[in-house]
């Protein structure tokens, strides 16, 4: 799996838009690149993964660059509720095998 | 969505027993489940892959003699350490891939934080 890089933390007002970057300058083509959040003392929860288009669902929004070697997690409208760990991770087989490498992170704080 | 529950979601046990810990896929069937530790202040580490009526698979450094896992239906997991000692307190955490898809993500349970006194 590719090595991805985020800060180690953000903070963000609560009510605005908080836009996570992630840099994976190794990407293989065939490596999707996945967000899972942790809470403090909670299982990780999956948010959103994409190959090369952008993705939306009912929690976040990922855009990734055209060569794909960076993405952006957005999360439109931050909440108290959203502080926690984000974690990018790049990999072929994100599921099925596993052996996803959570890195360190970025330790989001949304403030009120 | 996927729901992966784990249980018990805490759990203190003395030094030299053994503990079990559950993880069932509530609305899915798995036939792979994972199972990760996190220390304090670190990030999650997958410790042995389950997999429904066959052997478990480790990785490098997980004593597969005192971190017991059986898979014995297509929805249960369970993890038992054994012999526990006050180095083996963590957080651990089970997850599955709920599609069929080999880019399908994981969905993760609660964790069961783990205290061996």
């Amino acid at each position: 799996d590719a090595k991805t890089t985020q800060p180690p933390s953000m903070d963000c007002a609560e009510g605005r838009a908080a836009n996570l970057p992630c840099n994976h300058s190794t990407i293989s083509g065939n490596e999707y690149v996945y967000w899972y959040r942790q809470i403090h003392s909670q299982g990780p929860q999956y948010i959103i993964h994409g190959l090369k288009n952008n993705e939306t669902n009912e929690m976040a929004s990922l855009i990734i660059t055209e060569d794909r070697k960076s993405s952006t997690l957005i999360l439109p409208h931050a909440t108290l509720r959203d502080t926690a760990v984000y974690y990018c991770i790049a990999s072929n087989y994100g599921g099925s095998q596993g052996n996803l490498i959570f890195g360190k992170g970025t330790k989001l704080s949304v403030k009120p | 969505g996927a729901v992966v529950s784990q249980h018990p979601s805490w759990v203190i046990c003395k030094s030299g027993t053994s503990v079990k810990i559950e993880c069932r896929s509530l609305d899915f069937q798995a036939t792979t489940m994972f199972w990760y530790r996190q220390f304090p202040k670190q990030s999650l580490m997958l410790m042995a892959t389950s997999n429904e009526g066959s052997k478990a698979t480790y990785e490098q450094g997980v004593e597969k003699d005192k971190f017991l896992i059986n898979h014995a239906s297509l929805t249960l997991s369970t993890l038992t350490v054994t012999s526990a000692h006050p180095e083996d307190s963590s957080f651990y955490i089970c997850s599955a891939p709920s599609g069929g898809l080999n880019n399908s993500p994981l969905h993760f349970g609660n964790g069961t934080r783990l205290t061996v006194t």
